[in-house]
């Protein structure tokens, strides 16, 4: 059972161009839900992450977006670079990390 | 500051073979995870433990075992390898285990299983 569903993906975006990944949950227990982000040949590295009782948080050109009544939140890349080409995941947890479920995860091609 | 360091990075198996795979962290982090990633399939959580001495199963933990000995290393073993283990295998480690602490993962172990 797949509590995390992750679309789409693959995606491929324009240099300069805004990235869209989407993510939706079923346990409403997940109090904690993070973007991470991978490199070929490198494990995942935190991005950024939020909690439910906010509606959005941006950290330079990336930006969750949460939408607690529908359960989905999205990850949104402004101004698209090629070294954002990476594979990103999405994540939900409660109770700790010990708790962290996994998306399926995105490849981003950026392309020049 | 090394972080999380895993070892091998690549290893090819026979069906039937054990091994380990070893895991350390220099950051005192209490707690410590493996993972296993597969195409299509995310990164599913094998064994975790919270401290030395403390050890509990994750979503997949059949035909794998942990011990935690030490607050820095966290070896996995494959008891008698099969095929459907064949996989990039990815530990990772927390300062402690309130979800406003990041993950720091190793940059994996690539396992083949012929």
């Amino acid at each position: 059972q797949q509590q995390v569903k992750q679309s789409p993906q693959s995606l491929i975006v324009q240099k300069g161009g805004i990235s869209i990944i989407n993510c939706a949950y079923e346990n409403t227990a997940f109090d904690y839900f993070p973007w991470y982000q991978q490199f070929p040949g490198k494990g995942p590295a935190l991005l950024i992450a939020i909690r439910p009782d906010v509606s959005e948080k941006k950290e330079g050109r990336f930006t969750i977006s949460f939408n607690k009544s529908a359960k989905q939140f999205s990850l949104h890349i402004m101004d698209s670079q090629p070294g954002d080409s990476a594979t990103y995941f999405c994540a939900a947890g409660s109770g700790g990390y010990q708790k962290v479920t996994f998306g399926t995860g995105t490849k981003l091609q950026v392309i020049p | 500051n090394a972080g999380v360091t895993q070892t091998p990075k690549f290893q090819v198996l026979k069906t039937g073979q054990s091994m380990t795979l070893q895991c350390a962290q220099d950051m005192n982090h209490e707690y410590m995870s493996w993972y296993r990633q597969d195409p299509g399939m995310g990164l599913r959580l094998i064994h975790y433990s919270v401290g030395a001495g403390i050890t509990d199963q994750g979503e997949v933990p059949n035909g794998y075992n942990v011990s935690r000995s030490t607050t820095e290393d966290f070896p996995l073993r494959l008891l008698s390898a099969a095929p459907s283990q064949t996989s990039v295998y990815f530990c990772a480690s927390s300062y402690g285990t309130s979800s406003n602490q990041p993950q720091h993962f190793g940059d994996g172990t690539r396992l083949s299983i012929l």
